[in-house]
């Protein structure tokens, strides 16, 4: 059964850097043909996507969002990562980590399954 | 790029049906058949409870369907249960400036 795990630093400091490692299990990234994204959801309020990436490293990144974050693949440890720069208290949120749906191998038809989230606080 | 429209909230009493609907543009709901929809329990992840707007993953209960119709897609759950009560979050490919995905605000279904 396919699985997401989420990791990183719970708490950053403004104007720092946001590291969070996703670690899948019970599948390989280089050998299916899914997309891997981070969703992320700042505390009580909806969610907001960030990007999305193939084992290839090809990428999708929130227009929004784009010029600080950076999403990579180590298919050797079967993760992916999301760095987002500059950060600031609106950054925030429950980092969710999650696979392309499996009925479809594109990018942009949902996510399924889902990791448990990761809280980050942006405070110095 | 702006958030999908959502109603903040419904209700409904168990054994009713309600809908939520998710608006759009030509360039994200209404352009693509790429909605999804999913339900969130207090302190849980989000699951999937409808792709490609109509289609059911399985293990998800034939009480959740999926429509469209021009630029507003909608979530119908028939025969409500107190377990459904959870937020709802539709989202959708959108073509606006470069290629991107969006999520609704969220829904808060309340069972009464």
């Amino acid at each position: 059964q396919l699985q997401l795990q989420g990791s990183g630093p719970g708490l950053v400091k403004p104007s720092e850097t946001l590291s969070l490692t996703c670690t899948v299990s019970g599948d390989s990234i280089s050998s299916s043909s899914y997309y891997w994204g981070w969703i992320r959801q700042p505390p009580g309020k909806g969610l907001e996507w960030i990007g999305s990436i193939y084992y290839t490293g090809s990428t999708y990144y929130n227009p929004s969002l784009k010029s600080r974050v950076t999403i990579s693949v180590d298919t050797s440890k079967n993760q992916f990562s999301l760095n987002l720069s500059s950060v600031t208290a609106a950054d925030t949120a429950v980092y969710y980590c999650a696979r392309s749906q499996p009925y479809s191998s594109d990018w942009a038809k949902g996510f399924d399954p889902w990791g448990q989230g990761t809280l980050v606080t942006v405070s110095s | 790029q702006s958030a999908l429209t959502q109603p903040a909230s419904v209700s409904g009493s168990p054994g009713q049906s309600i809908t939520i609907s998710c608006t759009g543009t030509s360039s994200d709901v209404g352009g693509y058949n790429y909605v999804s929809w999913y339900q969130q329990h207090p302190g849980k992840a989000p699951k999937l409870m409808i792709y490609e707007v109509s289609n059911r993953p399985s293990g998800v209960s034939n009480r959740f369907s999926g429509s469209k119709s021009g630029n507003t897609a909608s979530l119908t759950i028939s025969g409500l249960q107190t377990e459904d009560e959870a937020d709802y979050y539709c989202n959708s490919y959108s073509s606006s400036s470069t290629p991107h995905v969006l999520f609704g605000g969220g829904t808060k279904l309340t069972v009464l």
